[in-house]
């Protein structure tokens, strides 16, 4: 079945920039959503469709694509963003929704 | 502004079934989609499957298919998951979430805990 990598944790100081990695083979195909999750709540949208941003998401989140691969940047990390962060997309007849593994910010 | 509210926590027995509902509060599921969601205790996000409730057509990922049954009751805007022969790791929170391919899943339940066990 299809699946999305993620790397399992991501660490940078306050201020710092962070990105995180998606790779997926339907990725030129399909968009990318990226989910935002703290401990004990439900996810929150922060990106869709690659690189729009939901109304309330603060500016320094911000997405890309490149082939294969999907980006999510944050810029001038705060200690709020430490936080799991998901990706997710759909194989490539959109048949099937698929998540990353997740990944974790750590926020120094 | 659409709220997804939840059913309550559920203990169940294996071997057993559990269904969970969703009901949109201040809207109505309008042309979206709904997808349910899992997450094991400290692990990632699964999707189970998705219902358009304006046709009542769903679709499954192959780990769950044949075992859980997502329908929609369009008069109430509520989505129902009903996950058959439970074992101990269905122990979960599932949650449910509105989706469009314009948006993503913009608004989730707060979710329901399910715990399966003897």
């Amino acid at each position: 079945s299809y699946e999305l990598t993620q790397p399992p944790s991501v660490s940078v100081s306050p201020g710092q920039t962070a990105r995180i990695t998606c790779s997926g083979d339907a990725l030129p195909k399909q968009y990318a959503y990226w989910y935002q999750q703290k401990p004990g709540q439900a996810p929150v949208l922060v990106i869709y469709k690659d690189s729009e941003r939901p109304s309330g998401i603060p500016e320094r989140f911000s997405g890309s694509s490149s082939g294969t691969t999907v980006t999510l940047t944050i810029s001038g990390v705060q200690a709020e963003d430490e936080a799991d962060y998901y990706c997710q997309s759909a194989d490539s007849s959109g048949t099937h929704v698929v998540f990353g593994g997740g990944t974790k910010l750590t926020v120094l | 502004q659409v709220q997804l509210v939840q059913s309550g926590a559920e203990v169940k027995k294996p071997g057993s079934s559990v269904k969970v509902s969703c009901k949109a509060s201040g809207g109505t599921f309008s042309s979206y989609t709904i997808s349910w969601v899992r997450q094991a205790p400290g692990q990632g996000l699964e999707w189970m499957g998705r219902i358009i409730p304006i046709l009542g057509i769903a679709n499954y990922a192959q780990k769950f298919q044949g075992r859980v049954t997502i329908t929609a009751d369009k008069s109430t805007s509520t989505a129902y998951m009903e996950l058959s022969s439970l074992r101990s790791e269905d122990t979960a929170v599932y949650y449910c979430a509105r989706a469009s391919s314009s948006s993503g899943m913009d608004v989730w339940g707060k979710g329901t805990t399910v715990t399966v066990s003897s």
